[in-house]
């Protein structure tokens, strides 16, 4: 089954214990990104990649990382988080011109 | 200005009502689009894309209008099960690189 895994599912955790949720795809998709949403806000990119190797900066990159060592998976690393960070965030994977699949979320509470 | 702007909602119809959602996009040089659909508290999964000749799928009309911007999505007959949050998406590529834009959504609650 095609699908996008991204866990945890929920993570309540303290202000600066640095965190990594991870996201896989079996799709072999290029493109993987990383969104958070927020109410009012909608979806926004964190960070994307191309392909392995490859990474960029989305609309909201502060305080993030990511890394693509492999095809298959885009962790986001959270060094140091803080309450404003405290959100849903979802992985997506897709090809250039294909639909774009979602994790199924993470829910991410900072204290 | 956004670079894609929907209508927040609520849009609360009644079962068996027509109900149409448009959302205006900034870039013209966008290639294509496409509605998703979310549930609350899930992800966003694709409902259609849309085509420049407008695309139907059961009860779903998706249409495009370049000249001023705007991509519509009519629902007919509305279900309970239609409610949901509607995306707008729209896909601006150059050479190799591919930049999805989503807006933030226009709410439905369908009513008995």
């Amino acid at each position: 089954e095609a699908q996008v895994t991204q866990n945890p599912r929920y993570l309540i955790t303290v202000t600066g214990k640095k965190l990594t949720v991870t996201c896989s795809q079996n799709m072999n998709h290029e493109y993987m990104s990383w969104y958070r949403q927020d109410p009012g806000l909608g979806l926004r990119q964190i960070y994307y990649s191309m392909n392995v190797e490859v990474t960029d900066k989305g609309d909201v990159p502060e305080g993030y990382k990511v890394s693509r060592k492999e095809k298959r998976n885009f962790p986001l690393i959270l060094e140091s988080p803080s309450p404003n960070q405290t959100s849903l965030y979802f992985c997506a994977s897709r090809s250039m011109a294909e639909t774009q699949y979602f994790g199924p979320g993470t829910r991410l509470l900072v204290l | 200005r956004k670079e894609v702007e929907q209508d927040p909602g609520p849009f609360n119809v009644p079962e068996g009502a027509t109900v149409a959602f448009n959302c205006t996009y900034s870039n013209s040089a966008s290639q294509s689009f496409f509605w998703y659909r979310q549930d609350c508290r899930k992800e966003p999964k694709l409902l259609m894309s849309v085509y420049s000749s407008g695309n139907e799928d059961g009860r779903f009309t998706a249409q495009l209008n370049r000249a001023s911007q705007y991509i519509s999505l009519l629902i007919r007959d509305s279900k309970l099960s239609d409610s949901a949050t509607y995306l707008c998406v729209v896909n601006y590529r150059t050479g190799t690189a591919s930049k999805l834009t989503f807006g933030t959504g226009t709410r439905l609650q369908v009513t008995l």
